[in-house]
């Protein structure tokens, strides 16, 4: 299958500082990706569809001043969370959408970064 | 919202087949229903997807109900490797809403 890597893989920060987290998609160019949050024992939950070229979409209630989602090129798309606080503790996972044509329209996941804030 | 419900937990012997159902009562025409699973602290694996045929590729079948508004996955020779939260979803437009999904333990 395709392949959507991130990084880091875990990070940890100070509360009111700000984290960047990447998602590449690595052997495919995706106009299209995804980021999702999951608290522990949770499912995933969609926070935002990040468009290359064109600002992101956020589900309701997400924060777009909160989460920062920049897609600016086919290979790579970026999610900081500014400000961050100990609720904003999580699993952050991106995909990346499959172009029609690829193989089989469907999305591709990263592994996943860990965020803690202190 | 997610528009799937799926059991909570399921336990399977190894090397026996795992059937994983999944209700899907409100899909629409054009809706597909996917399948991925999650081992623990790692992003979701896709595993199939289908419109409205049984489909089958190297990790799994799905058995889509004739009126869709059901699936099952099956894993053919459940593994302990197979053990993992797995989730069916139902696409709106090219968003994953994802459910609850269903804890899949393998027992040797």
């Amino acid at each position: 299958g395709a392949v959507v890597s991130q990084h880091p893989s875990r990070v940890i920060c100070k509360s009111g500082t700000s984290v960047k987290i990447e998602c590449r998609s690595l052997d495919f160019q995706a106009t299209t990706m995804f980021w999702y949050r999951q608290f522990p024992k949770q499912s995933l939950m969609l926070m935002a569809t990040s468009n290359e070229g064109s600002k992101a979409t956020y589900e309701q209630g997400v924060e777009k001043d909160k989460f920062l989602i920049n897609h600016a090129s086919l290979t790579l798309s970026t999610l900081t969370v500014t400000s961050a606080h100990p609720e904003d503790s999580s699993f952050y996972i991106c995909s990346a959408e499959i172009p029609t044509g690829f193989r089989t329209d469907t999305q591709y996941f990263g592994p996943g970064t860990r965020l803690t804030v202190l | 919202d997610a528009k799937t419900t799926q059991p909570t937990s399921m336990d399977c012997a190894e090397g026996r087949a795992a059937n994983l159902p999944c209700n899907h009562s409100t899909i629409s025409g054009n809706e597909y229903v996917y399948w991925y699973r999650q081992i623990h602290s790692q992003g979701p694996q896709y595993i199939i997807h289908g419109l409205k045929n049984n489909e089958t590729n190297e990790m799994a079948s799905l058995i889509i109900t004739e009126d869709r508004k059901s699936s099952t996955l099956i894993l053919p020779h459940a593994t302990l490797r197979d053990t993992a939260v797995y989730y069916c979803i139902v696409t709106v437009g090219n968003q994953f809403y994802f459910g609850t999904g269903t804890s899949l333990t393998v027992i040797p």
